[in-house]
């Protein structure tokens, strides 16, 4: 067990709603990973960090953001949800001298 | 670049018969590799990891998996499958900023 927890865990919100997905690590690690999974797909990076208030994209950027301002919640905004934003999302820490990643049990949003 | 190509995205096996699970990957240099699984509706658990030591790796629940550098190759392998053992499993390669390339995913179904 990781220690990382995701809220909500499951969310249904109308297209345009802004959105905030939490993730929360009680483990103090400096990487933290949003990912989101769909069918044929595997996962797919959308925003990693590596230190408090130090973020980057990734593979599927576009329609995200996200913020860090303390080392354990990594928050991952979807500012005007797309029904093309219906997914499951992962939230990730990398741990080890090798920063495998572990994963948080997910959140199912879906977009009307 | 960094990725992975999963051969199969369905294998069936019949209980107590040999599981493999294929994957090519494709790397720039000296790739670090890992096989995730994924059990209905649960998050992702780390099955092992390959990071240049050993060719042949072990993980949890009896699986293994080996490293062979001239065929790009780090298929996954099961002497005797459980019926527990049916789920998907992901193939991955870590890439720069130690961001994880995913697989699309190989749905293993174990016949009592």
């Amino acid at each position: 067990d990781a220690g990382i927890t995701q809220s909500p865990r499951h969310k249904v919100t109308e297209t345009g709603t802004p959105v905030t997905l939490r993730c929360h690590q009680t483990e103090n690690h400096r990487y933290m990973y949003w990912y989101r999974q769909d069918p044929g797909h595997g996962l797919r990076l959308i925003h990693y960090s590596y230190g408090v208030k130090d973020t980057d994209k990734g593979e599927v950027s576009d329609g995200y953001s996200v913020s860090r301002s303390k080392t354990e919640d990594f928050l991952l905004t979807l500012e005007s949800a797309t029904s093309s934003q219906t997914s499951v999302y992962f939230c990730a820490i990398g741990r080890g001298e090798t920063y495998e990643q572990y994963f948080g049990p997910g959140t199912r949003l879906t977009v009307t | 670049a960094q990725s992975v190509t999963q051969l199969d995205s369905h294998v069936s096996v019949s209980e107590g018969t040999p599981v493999l699970l294929r994957c090519n990957y494709s790397s720039s240099y000296s790739p670090s590799l890992f096989w995730y699984v994924q059990h209905p509706n649960k998050g992702l658990q780390l099955l092992l990891k390959y990071t240049s030591a050993a060719t042949l790796v072990k993980g949890i629940n009896g699986f293994e998996a080996e490293f062979k550098k001239s065929e790009t190759s780090f298929h996954l392998t099961k002497p005797s499958a459980h019926m527990s053992d049916a789920a998907e499993y992901f193939c991955v390669v870590k890439g720069g900023a130690n961001n994880l390339f995913f697989g699309t995913g190989t749905r293993l179904t174990v016949i009592p």
